[in-house]
């Protein structure tokens, strides 16, 4: 079945550092790929998407390309902040998304030191 | 606020005892979802309902775990005679149906401890 394999955590930063957050998937389809964020004591927030091959995915100064041919959708930030110390989640949309379920990655806990 | 919001945010219980869990969504999203989250783990899918019909419950864990939305509005989980392996974190999420791309929302979660 379709599944989501992301970097083990937890990964410490010092502020401005550049972080990388690697993501594989497996899906027999086309799916819709995700970055969702938990930052501490709250839900799950959508961070940014990708929904075909080569797109580009931003917001918050983070960014992920959706590489088909290496089935990878890694997070990238060009410098993070402490207040980007948080869970984060890889996810894509199960069964071509046709109902909008996600299969999610375990997380990376991501702790950036001022 | 006008997220969803799910109720209680912590139930400790014994086990064997039955525990109920409500999710009110986002006022206009037509498609709820629960899903459980265990310590170290991501978000596991476990339902979804669009309107009031449940239209996946296959990937619900067990026939002690039910779940319901009776006039498309909030929904409820029920877990019956609860086992320790049950202590998790219960996700709830909306959504306005819009194909694939559709983003989730997320509620806080309902914390069970089962004793």
């Amino acid at each position: 079945g379709d599944s989501v394999t992301q970097m083990e955590g937890p990964v410490t930063l010092s502020e401005e550092a550049f972080l990388t957050i690697n993501c594989t998937y497996t899906a027999t389809g086309y799916p819709s790929l995700f970055w969702y964020v938990q930052y501490p004591g709250e839900g799950l927030q959508l961070l940014l998407k990708a929904t075909k091959a080569d797109d580009k995915g931003s917001n918050k100064g983070f960014e992920a390309t959706y590489r088909k041919e290496t089935t990878s959708f890694h997070l990238e930030k060009g410098s993070v902040q402490v207040s980007d110390s948080a869970v984060y989640f890889c996810a894509l949309s199960d069964q071509g998304g046709s109902q909008g379920n996600l299969i999610f990655g375990k997380g990376t806990k991501l702790s950036v030191k001022p | 606020d006008t997220g969803v919001s799910q109720d209680p945010r912590h139930k400790i219980t014994k086990r064997g005892q039955n525990v109920t869990f409500r999710c009110d969504p986002i006022s206009e999203h037509n498609r709820l979802y629960w899903y459980r989250q265990t310590l170290g783990q991501g978000p596991e899918f476990l339902t979804y309902f669009q309107n009031e019909a449940q239209l996946e419950k296959s990937r619900l864990l067990s026939d002690r775990f039910s779940a319901e939305r009776p006039k498309g509005s909030f929904s409820t989980l029920e877990i019956q005679r609860t086992e320790q392996g049950d202590s998790a974190m219960y996700l709830c999420a909306s959504s306005f149906v819009a194909g694939a791309t559709g983003e989730l929302f997320f509620g806080e979660g309902s914390r069970l401890t089962v004793l």
